[in-house]
């Protein structure tokens, strides 16, 4: 079955412009997380959504935003961009609540570049 | 303050002998600890998980260790195969079942297996 689909893969924005990130979870899977990874902080946790709602969410500003489609598919957003915001953004996938238990698939991420 | 340190950034070893990568956390309410593999350009997938009640998790050539006394964990590849090079991260789940479950990442490990 298709893995965790993340578009797009690559994307160069300027400072202060405004980007959306695409993920698709696995057919059947319910839970989609966000994480952002830099090579300084490794991945951190942005935020959960479980059946359209958000279930958790990290420690990230209000510029960070999601949401999460009635098929499963999620969205994140960032509001003016800053340069600490370029990173790899992964979404992975779960079939209940993101918890160890169920496990988690990864995509391959969209690796923002904020110039 | 990270919760989950991976203190070597980097291993290398020679094909066929033992990897040993090592995480040390700081939460003694972490109930699961997971370790996942990432190659450049992908997302991480899982690879091996235990239990906060279990001191051992083996599959293959994988097996993970648990010391809760020292609240470290450390995973072992026997033998160690060039397609292991990859970084490998530690996970740990936090929160209680409910809204505030998420997992708290390492920094990675980046393995090299020489041939």
């Amino acid at each position: 079955k298709a893995g965790v689909t993340q578009t797009p893969r690559y994307l160069i924005k300027t400072r202060g412009q405004q980007v959306t990130l695409s993920c698709s979870p696995i057919s059947g899977h319910r839970s989609v997380s966000w994480y952002q990874q830099t090579p300084g902080q490794g991945l951190q946790f942005l935020f959960e959504y479980f059946s359209e709602t958000q279930r958790n969410k990290g420690n990230f500003p209000g510029r960070f935003s999601g949401r999460q489609f009635s098929n499963s598919r999620s969205e994140m957003n960032v509001s003016t961009l800053e340069l600490g915001d370029s990173a790899l953004y992964l979404c992975a996938s779960s079939l209940g609540r993101a918890t160890a238990n169920y496990g988690y698939t990864f995509g391959s991420g969209t690796r923002l570049t904020v110039v | 303050d990270q919760q989950v340190k991976q203190n070597s950034p980097s291993l290398s070893v020679q094909e066929g002998r033992i990897s040993i990568l090592n995480c040390d956390y700081t939460n003694s309410m972490f109930d699961y600890f997971l370790w996942y593999k990432k190659y450049p350009a992908e997302g991480p997938t899982f690879l091996i998980s235990i239990s906060s009640i279990k001191d051992k998790n083996e599959d293959g050539r994988f097996t993970v260790f648990l010391n809760k006394s020292a609240k470290h964990l450390s995973l072992h590849i026997v033998p160690s195969q060039p397609g292991d090079s990859a970084v490998y991260f530690c996970a740990a789940q936090t929160g209680n079942a409910g809204n505030n479950r998420k997992l708290i990442w390492g920094l990675g490990t980046s393995l090299a297996v020489n041939p």
